[in-house]
């Protein structure tokens, strides 16, 4: 079975600092994790995933997200917050690593504050 | 070109009652998905149409079940709705021809059971 668990239901930043957004995963197979973002009265937008490939993946909108065995971990980062980035967070987890939503597991989300 | 798009936005039903929710694809995909998302929650994944039949599902009760028709297009029917039914509804779609295909979700129903 896999599952993820986001810490921290929000998370506020000031405009301009870091954005760190944490995810942990648990999967016995090899995981496919991905970071969905959605905003009020939208459905999800996919931000970045992670395929094995490499370990540093980048996405849309400056995101990033660094996948790490050891820790098993896939946190989402963004160097400095910009007021449109206010918006709900998903990590999910898949075994298939399209991002096709096929099975996949989501976190319970980050809502994501930016303070001007 | 549309994206996924859903039909209704909201709606409101009375416990027990059945209701039906709709998803168009985005052009050129042949894969539905569909997902609840509790207030608070992350989706969960109900079940998957392709080729109009159901391919995978997910954690929940026969109450809930689904059809795709031959455009591609999908229903998800739920009966005997109870108030822990209230969720918002999204379904997503892909391209059929690989696993490794984005799907994109539509902005989903949001159905309240009263």
């Amino acid at each position: 079975a896999q599952s993820v668990t986001q810490l921290g239901s929000h998370v506020s930043v000031s405009e301009g600092a870091l954005v760190l957004l944490r995810c942990n995963y648990s999967s016995s197979v090899p995981p496919y994790l991905f970071w969905y973002v959605q905003y009020p009265n939208q459905g999800l937008q996919l931000l970045l995933k992670y395929t094995s490939a490499a370990t540093l993946v980048k996405g849309i909108n400056g995101f990033e997200a660094e996948f790490k065995k050891s820790e098993t971990s896939f946190h989402l980062t963004k160097p400095s917050a910009h007021m449109s980035d206010a918006a709900e967070y998903f990590c999910a987890v898949s075994p298939y690593s399209g991002g096709g939503a096929d099975g996949l597991t989501f976190g319970k989300g980050t809502h994501l504050i930016i303070q001007p | 070109d549309a994206g996924v798009t859903q039909s209704p936005t909201h709606l409101i039903k009375t416990r027990g009652q059945q209701v039906t929710l709709r998803c168009s694809p985005k052009s050129g995909h042949d894969t539905v998905s569909w997902y609840q998302q509790a207030l608070g929650q992350g989706p969960q994944f109900i079940f998957q149409y392709y080729e109009e039949e159901e391919r995978q599902r997910g954690n929940f009760p026969d109450r809930f079940s689904g059809h795709q028709f031959p455009n591609y297009s999908s229903e998800l029917n739920v009966n005997a709705l109870l108030l822990g039914d209230s969720a918002l509804y999204l379904c997503a779609t892909r391209r059929a021809d690989s696993m490794n295909t984005e799907a994109f979700f539509g902005q989903g129903t949001r159905l309240t059971v009263v």
